[in-house]
């Protein structure tokens, strides 16, 4: 059974930086594109950055390109997100997202969130 | 890189069937065959419904069904039930080399 769990959560303050950490288990984590989705409080779901099963691909949404940026550790199972510049229009539960084999064919399992808050 | 455009808000009585459209681009739904379908409960995580238009994952009722016609993905729910209430989301890939998602849409079943 696919299971992923974030950590890394909390709150922050404008211009400061917080790192995200999704620990993945019950499949094989390095034959995956991986992702990471946010969700504003009472908002939709938006697109944040993806990450390619070996990790030399990125990619990211506008409005986080030049702030955040994804990795991963195929030796430990784990996605990250470090995210920097923070604004409090990024205040959002984060989910960390597996992708199939190509990350543009979309994600099919979901972690239950973190939730971030930029504020003063 | 504009969000999807999908009604935000349909309903139902049970039995019936309703249809959520979700509206892109060229460059997105209309370009190629990677859009997905999500459920989305309340203080929940979203669940895939559909994936590349019309495909259902193991374990989803036969109930849902995905199909496209130009910009235009659609997903239909037949046999409305209870607990069928709740949001739905569409996702595509695109030519920015992105995903993007709709805005949603919440379903009421009268």
């Amino acid at each position: 059974e696919v299971h992923l769990l974030e950590s890394g959560g909390g709150l922050v303050q404008p211009g400061g930086s917080l790192s995200l950490s999704c620990a993945a288990s019950g499949f094989t984590f390095s034959s995956y594109a991986m992702n990471w989705v946010r969700q504003a409080p009472g908002k939709g779901l938006e697109w944040v950055s993806a990450i390619s099963n070996v990790g030399l691909a990125t990619y990211y949404a506008d409005s986080v390109k030049g702030r955040f940026t994804i990795s991963r550790d195929n030796s430990k199972n784990t996605l990250n997100l470090q995210m920097n510049s923070l604004r409090a229009e990024d205040t959002a539960i984060y989910y960390c997202a597996k992708g199939k084999v190509w990350f543009g064919d979309g994600i099919d399992y979901w972690g239950q969130g973190t939730l971030v808050t930029v504020s003063s | 890189q504009s969000a999807l455009t999908q009604p935000a808000s349909v309903s139902g009585s049970p039995g019936q069937s309703i249809t959520i459209s979700c509206t892109g681009t060229s460059s997105d739904i209309g370009g190629y065959n990677y859009v997905s379908w999500f459920q989305q409960h309340p203080g929940k995580a979203p669940k895939l419904m559909i994936f590349d238009v019309s495909n259902r994952p193991s374990g989803v009722s036969d109930r849902f069904s995905g199909s496209k016609s130009g910009n235009t993905a659609s997903l239909t729910i037949s046999g409305l039930q209870a607990e069928d209430e709740t949001d739905y989301y569409c996702s595509s890939y695109t030519s920015s080399g992105t995903l993007v998602f709709g805005g949603g849409t919440k379903l009421t079943v009268l």
